[in-house]
């Protein structure tokens, strides 16, 4: 079983603040990654990290910003949230380039009034 | 760039029914993947594909990955009230998209008691 962590499971708050989502995973995976997406609908991939010190935009434009210090753990951070920025953020980490699976954190339920 | 077309988009059967979904592309994949979600909850890995023509099994679950590399197909025997979920195919594809996953839109399976 992964291994993967995610916290807050839920967050509402107010429009300005800046929030930093955690994940981490305990499996040594050097690929780690960040998915956007409204409830019931696709995924989307905002962020990538394929080691330390290494980041990546995704295929959607996002307004938060990650970072990688060390393999277990790639926090997620908005300086200045939004309604806009409602949705449910995923957190995902894979063993290898070439096989591909990705295991999924449990996510981040982020609400901006 | 790369899509996957996956289809049904919802599926609303009776309980002990047979369940077929599909995912197509007009691209070659080396891997396959096949996840489950449940709300409020992160994807969770079913089924894994590595082989073209390659068949595999997970209990209820039966999955293939298309001869010619661009299809894949989910079956699920027997449905039961707990097979509820959103269903998402993904594809790797190790030239292409950095070697990032690449997901379907999903199916969302409802079913009858």
């Amino acid at each position: 079983e992964a291994d993967i962590y995610q916290t807050p499971r839920y967050l509402v708050i107010g429009t300005g603040k800046k929030i930093t989502l955690e994940c981490s995973q305990t499996m040594g995976h050097d690929k780690m990654y960040w998915y956007q997406q409204d409830p019931g609908m696709e995924l989307h991939l905002i962020h990538y990290s394929y080691g330390v010190n290494s980041t990546e935009k995704g295929d959607l434009s996002s307004e938060s910003t990650v970072s990688r210090i060390r393999t277990e753990h790639f926090p997620l951070t908005l300086e200045s949230a939004r309604p806009s920025h409602t949705s449910q953020y995923l957190c995902a980490s894979a063993r290898d380039r070439g096989v591909g699976e990705q295991f999924f954190g449990p996510g981040t339920r982020l609400t901006v009034l | 760039g790369q899509q996957l077309n996956q289809s049904p988009q919802s599926m609303f059967i009776q309980e002990g029914e047979d369940v077929s979904m599909n995912c197509t592309s007009s691209s070659i994949f080396n891997t396959w993947l096949w996840y489950k979600q449940d709300p409020g909850e992160g994807p969770v890995l079913l089924i894994a594909l590595y082989k073209a023509g390659e068949l595999t099994s997970n209990g209820r679950l039966t999955a293939q990955f298309g001869i010619t590399r661009k299809d894949s197909f989910l079956n699920i025997s027997a449905s039961i009230p707990s097979d509820v979920g959103i269903y998402f195919c993904a594809g790797l594809n190790y030239g292409g998209s950095q070697g990032n996953l690449i997901f379907g839109k999903g199916t969302k399976l409802s079913v009858k008691p």
